[in-house]
């Protein structure tokens, strides 16, 4: 049974600090995402990694910045928290890539910034 | 990049109806669509999936239809029950096969 965890369920955080999410799956698979889900707008991909140390932009990398030191780990950075961050957060992880096999997701953190 | 529309954003039904989610989208060499489910407060799951090679998949209460050259899939879920009530995302695979597109989501709520 494949597992995908993230660090945090809840987080707040101010304007301008340095945030953290992390996530780890447990399967070896191959490619890891992140994206975020606001209302009305559907989940919309920040960046993806297809092996360690690789990263491709995603849809709406602007203000983020990821790390793949580790297969089973994915990190999500955002330099500088802005209010327009607030979301929820999902990671996934596919075993094939992204756009021909089933991507199975994290519980998601709600990241508040204030 | 890929445009994924999805509609109608909310529906309601009642118990045992069926309910229709549409989704088009614009790349033509798309060729995987899958569905998520997500419940109240859960992660998205995947609930069906369909490859360009075929025009339906079933899976009990739950089929998917594809007509690639109007660009547009659909689910449908027969006999629909409570626990069908959710979000529901399509998806287009694009930008080559590493990652999907995916729609804004419709909230289906089932009443008893």
């Amino acid at each position: 049974d494949v597992k995908v965890t993230q660090s945090s369920r809840y987080l707040v955080k101010r304007t301008g600090e340095k945030v953290f999410l992390e996530c780890v799956q447990d399967m070896d698979h191959e490619n890891m995402f992140w994206y975020r889900q606001d209302p009305g707008l559907g989940l919309r991909l920040i960046y993806f990694s297809y092996d360690v140390k690789m990263k491709e932009k995603g849809d709406i990398p602007e203000g983020y910045s990821v790390s793949r030191e580790k297969k089973e780990r994915f990190s999500l950075i955002l330099e500088s928290a802005s209010t327009n961050q607030t979301s929820m957060y999902l990671c996934a992880s596919s075993q094939n890539g992204g756009g021909t096999d089933e991507q199975y997701f994290g519980p998601g953190t709600r990241l508040t910034v204030t | 990049g890929e445009n994924v529309e999805q509609h109608p954003s909310t529906l309601s039904v009642q118990e045992g109806d069926s309910a229709v989610i549409k989704c088009t989208y614009s790349d033509s060499a798309s060729n995987y669509f899958p569905w998520y489910k997500q419940e109240l407060g859960k992660r998205p799951q995947l609930i069906i999936d369909i490859r360009s090679n075929v025009g339906e998949k079933k899976d009990q209460r739950i089929a998917v239809t594809l007509n690639k050259t109007a660009k547009h899939f659909s689910l449908h879920i027969t006999e629909t029950q409570p626990e069908d009530s959710a979000v529901y995302f399509c998806a287009v695979n694009s930008g080559g096969y590493q990652k999907v597109t995916f729609g804004i989501g419709t909230k289906l709520q089932v009443i008893p």
